[in-house]
């Protein structure tokens, strides 16, 4: 079974504080995706990366940054938490960004990091 | 702006009865899925439906899609409580690397 693991359950951080949120999956897939989950918004993508050192804007990047060193860990990084950031955050990992015609794959979940910026 | 939308948003059934929620859509796509998750956890994926096709079964579940009307509904047969859960359609439009989701459905079954 492919397994998506996430570094923290629940964080709590200090506004100003610079947040690491770490993602690591375990069957060699190319494609990782951050997403934030937030009442009435549904989940909305941050970024995305379909290799080592490769990342894309998702639909609200703005206060974030992400790196991917390796193939395995991809990671999210708010440089100075603010209160707005206060958010379920889910990473998830798929075999390929793009298959036939341009298609997507199903995507593989962690359990997600509550983050309360306080 | 958001791609899938679900209908109802909220649910509430006995156990035993069945479940549909839909899904709408805007754009053409490559796919449609089907993501379940429950509370406070991460999403997991039920089903993928291609745009070529028009039905999907997998166990209870049941996915159509209509791509001339842009829609698609899961159908959970003899519900069960652990299918109480949030339920959340995600679709790839043309070209894209990645899914846009909907709100959720969220689904509750009463024993």
């Amino acid at each position: 079974d492919v397994k998506v693991t996430q570094s923290s359950r629940y964080l709590v951080k200090r506004t100003g504080e610079k947040v690491f949120l770490e993602c690591v999956q375990d069957m060699d897939h190319e494609n990782m995706f951050w997403y934030r989950q937030d009442p009435g918004l549904g989940l909305r993508l941050i970024y995305f990366s379909y290799d080592v050192k490769m990342k894309e804007k998702g639909d609200i990047p703005e206060g974030y940054s992400v790196s991917r060193e390796k193939k395995e860990r991809f990671s999210l990084i708010l440089e100075s938490a603010s209160t707005n950031q206060t958010s379920m955050y889910l990473c998830a990992s798929s075999l390929y960004g793009v298959g036939l015609r341009g298609s997507s794959y199903e995507q593989y979940f962690g359990p997600g990091t509550r983050l309360t910026v306080t | 702006s958001q791609q899938g939308e679900e209908d109802p948003q909220a649910l509430s059934i006995q156990e035993g009865e069945n479940a549909t929620m839909n899904c709408s859509y805007k754009t053409s796509i490559n796919n449609l899925q089907w993501y379940r998750q429950n509370s406070g956890r991460g999403l997991v994926h039920l089903i993928l439906i291609r745009s070529n096709e028009r039905e999907k079964h997998s166990g209870r579940l049941r996915v159509t899609l209509d791509t001339s009307k842009k829609s698609s509904s899961l159908l959970i047969t003899a519900s069960r409580a652990a299918d109480t859960a949030s339920y959340f359609c995600a679709t790839d439009a043309w070209g894209a690397q990645k899914l846009v989701f909907g709100q959720g459905t969220r689904l509750t079954i009463n024993p």
